[in-house]
C-alpha cells in the first residue's frame, strides 16, 4: 500500500536540542498533518497543514506544508523528556464523495535524554 | 471530554474464533475509519463509514466486516481469527464537508491471536 516517506526512523538526543523530521510523497496531497503517538495510545493531531508553503506553529513545534504539497517537516525546538514517542506524518486527500482518504508515513521515534 | 472510545482494549484470540471491535464517536462526526498498525510500519486503513448508512473498502479488507449501526457507532468484526490478524487497532473519525477535516482516533484494541 501507498506510504509516505518519513525520516529519519529514529533520533536519540539529549534534552534542550532541537529536532527536525520530514516527509516526502510521489503524490499531491491537499492536507498535511502531523500527529503524536505515545506508547499504549492513539495519534493525537499536532498541527494540520491546509495550503502549499503555510508555516504554523504550535507551541515549541513548527511545521511546514511545502510548496509543491508532496513534503513537509516538523520541527521541535528546546526538546524536552515529554517529547518522547513515535510522530508520524500524514497526507490527507478529500474525494469526490467526501471520504478522506489518509496516507501514513513509517514513523520517526524519538527518544529525549534528561 | 471523550472523543473516540473504543472497546475492547485488549483481547486475546485462538485462530478460527470470532469478535467485534467497538467504536463509538461524540463528536457528531460523520465519517468513521478502522485502521491497523503493524510494527514499523504507519496505520493501513481496513474500512471506512464516509457516512451513516455507507461503507467502502480501504486498504486491507480481506478477513475483516464492519457495521455502521448508528451516526456514533461503528463496528469491526473478525468472522474467524488468523494470527496474520495480530496487531493494534485504531477507530477515528473527521467531519464530512467541504472543508478538510482532521482525523480524530481512539486509544486503539491490542488484539493477539494465538
Amino acid at each position: 500500500g501507498q506510504q509516505l516517506n518519513q525520516s529519519p526512523q529514529s533520533m536519540f538526543i539529549q534534552e534542550g536540542e532541537d529536532v527536525s523530521m520530514n516527509c516526502t510523497s510521489s503524490s499531491i496531497f491537499n492536507t498535511w498533518l502531523w500527529y503524536k503517538q505515545e506508547p499504549g495510545e492513539g495519534p493525537v493531531l499536532l498541527i494540520a497543514l491546509y495550503k502549499a508553503g503555510e508555516l504554523t506553529s504550535n507551541g515549541r513545534l513548527t511545521a511546514q506544508f511545502g510548496i509543491t504539497r508532496k513534503d513537509s517537516f516538523l520541527n521541535i525546538s528546546a526538546s524536552i523528556p515529554s517529547d518522547v514517542g513515535i510522530y508520524f506524518c500524514a497526507g490527507q486527500l478529500r474525494m469526490n464523495t467526501g471520504f478522506q482518504k489518509l496516507v501514513f508515513g513509517t514513523g520517526t521515534r524519538l527518544l529525549v535524554s534528561p | 471530554n471523550a472523543g473516540v472510545t473504543q472497546t475492547p482494549k485488549f483481547q486475546v484470540l485462538k485462530t478460527g474464533q470470532s469478535m467485534t471491535l467497538q467504536c463509538a464517536q461524540d463528536m457528531n462526526h460523520n465519517s468513521m475509519y478502522w485502521y491497523r498498525q503493524d510494527p514499523g510500519m504507519g496505520l493501513r486503513l481496513i474500512y471506512y463509514s464516509a457516512s451513516e448508512g455507507t461503507t467502502d473498502k480501504g486498504e486491507v479488507p480481506n478477513g475483516y466486516n464492519v457495521s455502521r449501526l448508528n451516526k456514533r457507532e461503528f463496528s469491526l468484526r473478525l468472522e474467524s481469527a488468523a494470527p496474520s490478524q495480530t496487531s493494534v487497532y485504531f477507530c477515528a473519525s473527521s467531519e464530512y464537508g467541504t472543508a478538510d477535516q482532521p482525523q480524530h482516533f481512539g486509544d486503539g484494541t491490542r488484539l493477539s491471536i494465538l
